[in-house]
C-alpha cells in the first residue's frame, strides 16, 4: 500500500522558516516524481513543486521561486520542502503527492503551515 | 503558464441528477488532465487520469471526455456520497495548474 506522510509543519512568524518532510512507503520511491501542492484556507489546490526521481528536473511555482527548496533523499524514502521567507500567504496545508500516469495520484493526509506574527 | 478555466464554480442538484463540469485549457494539452474530487478536511483523491481513464476503483457513475482545450466530468446519477469539491489539473507543462474548483452541494 502506497503510503505518505508529511511532518514538520507549525507555527512560524514571518521572514522565518520550516521544512517539511514526507515519508513514503509502500513503493520503490527513487522510481517516481514528487510533487508538494498547497492549500491555503478555504481556498483551492495550488501545486508549489516537483522533483524527478534522481533530482535532475526540479520546478517551481511563480509564488515561491528563490524562497522554496524541493530535495529527495531515496536512500531515505524521503521527500523535502525548505521554506524560508515565509510570508502570511504561504499559511496553507501542504500536501506530498506521487505522479503515476499524471502528475498526483497518491497524496499524503496533509500538512498544516501557519505563518502569522 | 497554461490556465485552466473550471466552470461553474458552484452548483445544486439532487440525488439521481446528472451533472457536468467542465475545464477548458488557454492551450492545447493533449489529453494531459486528471480529475479530482476533495472532500472538506481531506486529501484530493483522483477521480481519471488522462482525461477519460476511470481510477481503479472509482464508480462508473463517473466519467470524462475531452481532448486538446476543452474536458468535461460528468457523474451520470449524483449521489450522497458525491457531494464535494472537485478539480481538474494539467500535467502538460510546468507549471502544473489547477482549476479553481467546482463545490457541489445538495440541492
Amino acid at each position: 500500500e502506497v503510503r505518505l506522510v508529511e511532518s514538520g509543519g507549525g507555527l512560524v512568524k514571518p521572514g522565518g522558516s520550516l521544512r517539511l518532510s514526507c515519508a513514503a512507503s509502500g513503493f520503490t520511491f527513487s522510481s517516481y516524481t514528487m510533487n508538494w501542492v498547497r492549500q491555503a484556507p478555504g481556498k483551492g489546490l495550488e501545486w508549489v513543486s516537483s522533483i524527478s526521481s534522481s533530482s535532475a528536473y526540479i520546478y517551481y511555482a511563480d509564488s515561491v521561486k528563490g524562497r522554496f527548496t524541493i530535495s529527495r533523499d531515496n536512500a531515505k524514502n524521503s521527500l523535502y520542502l525548505q521554506m524560508n521567507s515565509l510570508r502570511a500567504e504561504d499559511t496553507a496545508v501542504y500536501y506530498c503527492a506521487r505522479e503515476s500516469l499524471g502528475a498526483a495520484q497518491y497524496w499524503g493526509q496533509g500538512n498544516l503551515v501557519t505563518v502569522s506574527s | 503558464d497554461i490556465q485552466m478555466t473550471q466552470s461553474p464554480s458552484s452548483l445544486s442538484a439532487s440525488v439521481g441528477d446528472r451533472v457536468t463540469i467542465t475545464c477548458r485549457a488557454s492551450q492545447g494539452i493533449r489529453n494531459d488532465l486528471g480529475w479530482y474530487q476533495q472532500k472538506p478536511g481531506k486529501a484530493p483523491k483522483r477521480l481519471l487520469f488522462d482525461a477519460s481513464n476511470l481510477q481503479s476503483g472509482v464508480p462508473s457513475r463517473f466519467s470524462g471526455s475531452g481532448s486538446g482545450t476543452d474536458f468535461t466530468l460528468t457523474i451520470s446519477s449524483l449521489q450522497p456520497e458525491d457531494f464535494a469539491t472537485y478539480y481538474c489539473l494539467q500535467h502538460n507543462s510546468y507549471p502544473l495548474t489547477f482549476g479553481q474548483g467546482t463545490k457541489v452541494e445538495i440541492k
